[in-house]
């Protein structure tokens, strides 16, 4: 069954810090991979896009990278802003399908 | 320029109503999906819709069911509602011909809740 699976579950740090969340995922083939963040009521909003030949994609404070051979994916936020507390959403697509299929998310709080 | 809208933002029903969710596209675009959130999942595809017909559809049964105008606008409608169908209904359009970049945008959902 394919499937994207996220971690830490919820993470609380400091503004002003760093943190990096996790996905692995099981689609095969791959076509892409894509983090969104979602505000809480809201839709997802896209942070990035990989395709399996891309291993980083930066968008500001956020960087993401891929591992196409172990099907993993990181997105790293860095000096992390009151703002930047959300759910951080981990998105794959499959080759061949119009299908995404999400994870459950990190749910990031960012304290003063 | 307006993202996608969404309407109803709130609705109640009871067990065994119909019910139906409405869709405008970002402008330019021409495709349209729809998903199902729970409270504290991911989002889930139920399907999309391109040329006014469904291109694909995930693992939900046919009491959900949906239409694309010529206008790229959609509908969802949900039949003989059950209280498991209390969601978040996410509508999401993009750009066929962006290919694999096909940046999805969504709007801000309506809350359904079925009691």
């Amino acid at each position: 069954k394919n499937q994207v699976e996220q971690s830490p579950q919820s993470l609380i740090i400091l503004e002003g810090k760093n943190c990096t969340l996790q996905c692995n995922y099981t689609v095969s083939p791959f076509s892409n991979l894509r983090w969104y963040k979602q505000d809480t009521g809201r839709g997802p909003v896209s942070l990035t896009i990989m395709t399996f030949s891309e291993n980083t994609k930066s968008n500001g404070r956020y960087t993401a990278t891929l591992d196409a051979d172990t099907k993993q994916s990181s997105l790293h936020i860095t000096a992390s802003q009151l703002s930047d507390s959300a759910s951080y959403i981990c998105v794959v697509r499959g080759r061949g399908t119009y299908k995404y299929i999400f994870g459950t998310g990190t749910r990031l709080k960012v304290l003063a | 320029d307006a993202g996608v809208t969404q309407s109803p933002t709130h609705l109640i029903k009871t067990r065994g109503q119909q019910v139906t969710l409405r869709c405008s596209p970002k402008s330019g675009h021409d495709t349209v999906s729809w998903y199902q959130q729970a409270l504290g999942q991911g989002p889930q595809f139920i399907f999309q819709y391109y040329e006014e017909e469904e291109r694909q559809r995930g693992n939900f049964p046919d009491r959900f069911s949906g239409h694309q105008f010529p206008n790229y606008s959609s509908e969802l409608n949900v039949n003989a509602l059950l209280l498991g169908d209390s969601a978040l209904y996410l509508c999401a359009s993009s750009l066929v011909r962006q290919g694999v970049y096909e940046k999805l945008f969504f709007g801000s959902g309506t809350q359904l809740s079925v009691l």
